[in-house]
């Protein structure tokens, strides 16, 4: 079947960096997303992989590694704003998109 | 890198109205592109494929005369919500397949949060 894993819960400082790990299954393969999702609100696209490496985009880096089916969100120079949910998602051989359920990332002063 | 451009980002009308979203590339040719929907909740679920000059393919479950789908150029598609009822609101998000080298990639649009009154 279809799966992707996402911790539940992560906990950071302010100032401090945060990397979110997902691991995906899925029946093909066209690319993996991460989101970003505050309470009450649509998602908000925050990058594309579909190449193996790692691609910067201001504070935030996503990595991809196929062989493996794992990816990773990485948060530089927290800041109070990020506090948020964080949707990874793997693009099928169907471009239909398979989501995890979301890292509720907290941020403490 | 490419660009897609979708338009509007978000739009508020009554209901029996019906609201067209566009989605460009607008660098590339895309003679693909695709429509998605967040449902509350829930994840975003692909509406429909659109090719260009022929008919868009829609997932089991979409109705095709509420969510027309036109694929008039290369670089343009076009989502109109037919008679949009309060369930239609929600967030709508379209994609286009492009690129060079081998190394074809989706490109996304911002998306466009609908409500519908």
């Amino acid at each position: 079947g279809q799966n992707i894993d996402q911790p539940t819960e992560m906990t950071a400082t302010e100032g401090a960096i945060v990397q979110i790990n997902c691991t995906y299954q899925t029946s093909g393969f066209n690319g993996l997303f991460w989101y970003q999702q505050h309470a009450g609100e649509a998602p908000t696209f925050l990058s594309y992989n579909v190449l193996d490496g790692l691609e910067e985009k201001g504070r935030f880096s996503s990595f991809l590694s196929r062989s493996k089916g794992y990816s990773y969100l990485l948060l530089k120079e927290l800041q109070m704003k990020d506090s948020a949910s964080y949707l990874c998602a793997a693009l099928d051989s169907n471009y239909q998109l398979i989501w995890g359920a979301g890292t509720k990332l907290i941020i403490k002063p | 890198g490419a660009v897609v451009s979708q338009h509007p980002s978000r739009v508020i009308c009554k209901s029996g109205t019906s609201v067209k979203i566009e989605c460009r590339s607008l660098d590339f040719q895309a003679t693909t592109m695709f429509w998605y929907r967040q449902f509350p909740k829930k994840s975003l679920m692909l509406m429909a494929t659109s090719n260009e000059g022929s008919k868009a393919t829609y997932e089991q479950g979409v109705e095709k005369d509420k969510f027309l789908i036109n694929h008039a150029s290369l670089t343009l598609s076009t989502l109109t919500v037919t008679s949009a009822h309060p369930e239609d609101s929600s967030f709508y998000i379209c994609s286009a397949r492009g690129g060079t080298g081998g190394h074809e990639k989706l490109f996304f649009g911002s998306g466009t949060q609908l409500s519908v009154l």
